[in-house]
């Protein structure tokens, strides 16, 4: 069964240091989707992504986030000058349809120091 | 990858037994759930969705109920086994042309051999 594979599967970085969290999404999925789980807590949406743009994001991806899919396999997760309130893990998502199930992978775990 | 649980309801329920776990969704205008299942180390997994015009659907060994009365969705599982020890989240999306899902606290299910 096809799989959203994520790199890395584990991120130690310095406060203030720019990460680049990686996703390969399923090959036939159309929309695209980052969130994170802070630990002991829910996991919350960020961002979706569709057509090469950003199609909706929530309050928490702010400035500091940035989302691209450079090459139309990869789709990345950049975090500018990160806190430490950004430790979380980061998930990636995708689907066919907007309407069709979400289907993430095992996600990074982010680390800041 | 897992939610750590400090505040996670927990569920133990008998190997062969079946299990209910229930979740309250938040926005009475949502008009699509989904069951995920987080192992440890893992990203949800997809287990079963509901459209907001249907109030039960089965998967194998899965079945969703839905009540938009007191918006209240349960998920059931038979025979429950060891592997299916878990994290279970609920979450919603309102549609309109927002994709992203508002996930549930989560229920953390033991089975006892």
């Amino acid at each position: 069964e096809p799989e959203v594979t994520q790199t890395p599967s584990h991120q130690v970085t310095q406060m203030g240091q720019e990460v680049i969290l990686r996703c390969v999404p399923i090959s036939n999925h159309l929309y695209f989707y980052w969130y994170r789980q802070i630990l002991g807590q829910k996991v919350e949406f960020l961002v979706s992504f569709y057509n090469n743009e950003i199609s909706e994001k929530s309050e928490i991806f702010d400035d500091q986030f940035s989302v691209e899919r450079p090459d139309g396999s990869n789709f990345t997760l950049k975090i500018r000058s990160t806190k430490l309130e950004d430790s979380a893990m980061y998930f990636c998502a995708g689907s066919q349809e907007s309407n069709q199930p979400q289907h993430f992978g095992d996600g990074t775990r982010l680390s800041i120091l | 990858g897992e939610s750590v649980g400090l505040h996670l309801p927990t569920l133990s329920v008998q190997e062969g037994d079946n299990s209910i776990i229930n979740c309250a969704y938040s926005n009475s205008a949502s008009d699509y759930f989904i069951w995920y299942k987080q192992e440890s180390g893992k990203g949800p997994q997809f287990i079963i969705d509901i459209r907001s015009n249907m109030d039960k659907r089965q998967g194998q060994r899965v079945t969703v109920l839905l009540n938009k009365t007191v918006k209240h969705l349960s998920l059931q599982i038979a025979a429950t086994q060891p592997g299916d020890s878990a994290v279970y989240f609920c979450a919603e999306n309102i549609g309109s042309g927002t994709y992203k899902y508002i996930f549930g606290t989560g229920t953390r299910l033991k089975v006892l051999a």
